[in-house]
């Protein structure tokens, strides 16, 4: 089984609501992802998370905060965001951190900024 | 830093016959991995086939197979008796082997099958 599932699967939203997407896998993963992909645009890395810690930021604004409270479990709390923000959040993971490992994608959840 | 190039923004094919996908990167290193994902209307991303660096044989993966050229840093995709489930938007992706986690994708080649 390489099921990543993500929620909601579309989510509307104004600049000054908080919200949060939510990841999960039962795989036994130790390593989760978050990117970020815009209309026709491959995905951009976001967020690396290995073992329960931040691993990898790739810079990205404070509005968007994650978390991740179990090893099966990866939340992005989203806060104050812009209308260019709307885009497809997809979740990813890894048995671990190590290069050779693939990474296997959640459906994503696709967001709009009014 | 590496740089994934597909130079081919959109192909189609004749279900039943064969396409092959280019994709060539940029990098100094010797040690990475090589991935074709395709993202199919749906959205999710999903692993067609992999290549290690370190590998001279070429993978394949029942209908899928890649020609990798480690010198001419080209890792082509070529599918065989094409399905109308193959169309998609097909990725190319590099990781480094040397530690850093993230992917870096091709601009993506959308594949149309006809009928």
């Amino acid at each position: 089984d390489t099921e990543v599932t993500q929620t909601p699967k579309h989510l509307v939203m104004g600049m000054t609501n908080k919200k949060s997407l939510k990841c999960e896998q039962h795989m036994g993963h130790r390593a989760m992802y978050w990117y970020k992909q815009k209309a026709k645009k491959p995905p951009e890395l976001m967020f690396v998370y290995s073992y329960e810690k931040l691993s990898i930021n790739e810079s990205v604004p404070s509005r968007f905060s994650p978390e991740c409270p179990n090893s099966s479990l990866l939340n992005l709390h989203l806060h104050a965001l812009q209308p260019e923000d709307s885009a497809l959040y997809l979740c990813a993971s890894s048995q671990g951190p190590n290069p050779q490992e693939t990474q296997y994608f959640g459906p994503g959840t696709r967001l709009l900024v009014l | 830093a590496q740089t994934v190039t597909q130079s081919q923004p959109e192909m189609s094919v004749q279900e039943a016959e064969t396409v092959t996908l280019s994709c060539t990167y940029d990098t100094s290193e010797s040690d990475y991995y090589l991935f074709w994902y395709k993202q199919p209307p749906s959205r999710q991303m999903i692993l067609v086939i992999r290549q290690e660096a370190y590998k001279q044989q070429n993978a394949t993966e029942n209908r899928f197979s890649v020609n990798f050229q480690k010198a001419a840093k080209s890792f082509s995709l070529k599918i065989s008796d094409s399905q109308l489930g193959d169309a998609a938007m097909y990725f190319c992706a590099y990781r480094s082997g040397q530690g850093a986690q993230k992917l870096v994708f091709g601009q993506g080649t959308r594949l149309t099958i006809n009928p």
